[in-house]
């Protein structure tokens, strides 16, 4: 079965610029969350979604957006990049929404931004 | 979710038992433990978890005290592949905790040959 499926893996971007990351969750998986990983330090969520409503949302700025789509993929946006935008984004999906089920991740896109 | 306090940094010798520690103190009785692992330049891998019982599955065991303040997570024959980055997580599963997962900075645990 395929994991979770992230694209494109890396991806250069000037400041100012807009982005679009997508995420394609295991067959199944309902939910997806995105995390933000900058160089040395733990991912930091930013968005979940459950059959397509959000369900949570860290302290990120409205630059950052996401949608769930009916099949149950997820696009990640992001608006007027900043250098400090650049991280490894990381896509992570579960069966349910609520449920302490594991939360399986993709690799990663990652976004460096000049 | 309650915060958790990790070594920065562990080496294990290659075929020994890995004991990696993890604080929460501060942890409430309905919220779960869960150890997720990093490999370089990959997404976090999901462990284990549980609530106040010893756990063990085919990865690793989890051994949380009584007080449940503080847990450690085995892995019993350390391979050079484990090293990776370790992650304890603290976090409540219910109808409202959606699925954030609080990452701190984790312990980098070094296999050696």
């Amino acid at each position: 079965d395929a994991g979770v499926t992230q694209s494109p893996t890396h991806l250069i971007k000037t400041r100012g610029q807009h982005v679009t990351l997508r995420c394609s969750p295991i067959s199944g998986h309902k939910s997806v969350s995105w995390y933000q990983q900058v160089l040395g330090q733990g991912p930091q969520f930013i968005f979940q979604y459950y059959e397509k409503e959000e369900r949570g949302r860290g302290n990120f700025p409205d630059r950052f957006s996401a949608r769930q789509f009916p099949n149950y993929s997820s696009e990640l946006n992001v608006n007027a990049l900043l250098l400090g935008d650049s991280a490894l984004y990381l896509c992570a999906s579960s069966q349910s929404g609520t449920r302490h089920y594991g939360y399986t991740f993709g690799s990663g896109t990652r976004l460096t931004v000049v | 979710d309650a915060k958790t306090t990790q070594p920065p940094s562990m080496d294990c010798a290659e075929g020994r038992a890995a004991n990696l520690p993890c604080n929460h103190s501060t942890i409430s009785g309905n919220e779960y433990v869960y150890w997720y692992r990093q490999i370089h330049s990959q997404g976090p891998q999901y462990i284990i978890h549980g609530l106040k019982n010893n756990e063990t599955n085919e990865m690793a065991s989890l051994i949380i005290t009584e007080d449940r303040k503080s847990s450690t997570l085995i892995l019993p024959h350390a391979t050079l592949r484990d090293t990776a980055v370790y992650y304890c997580i603290v976090r409540v599963a219910g109808e409202t905790s959606g699925s954030r997962l609080t990452f701190g900075e984790g312990t980098q645990l070094t296999v050696n040959p």
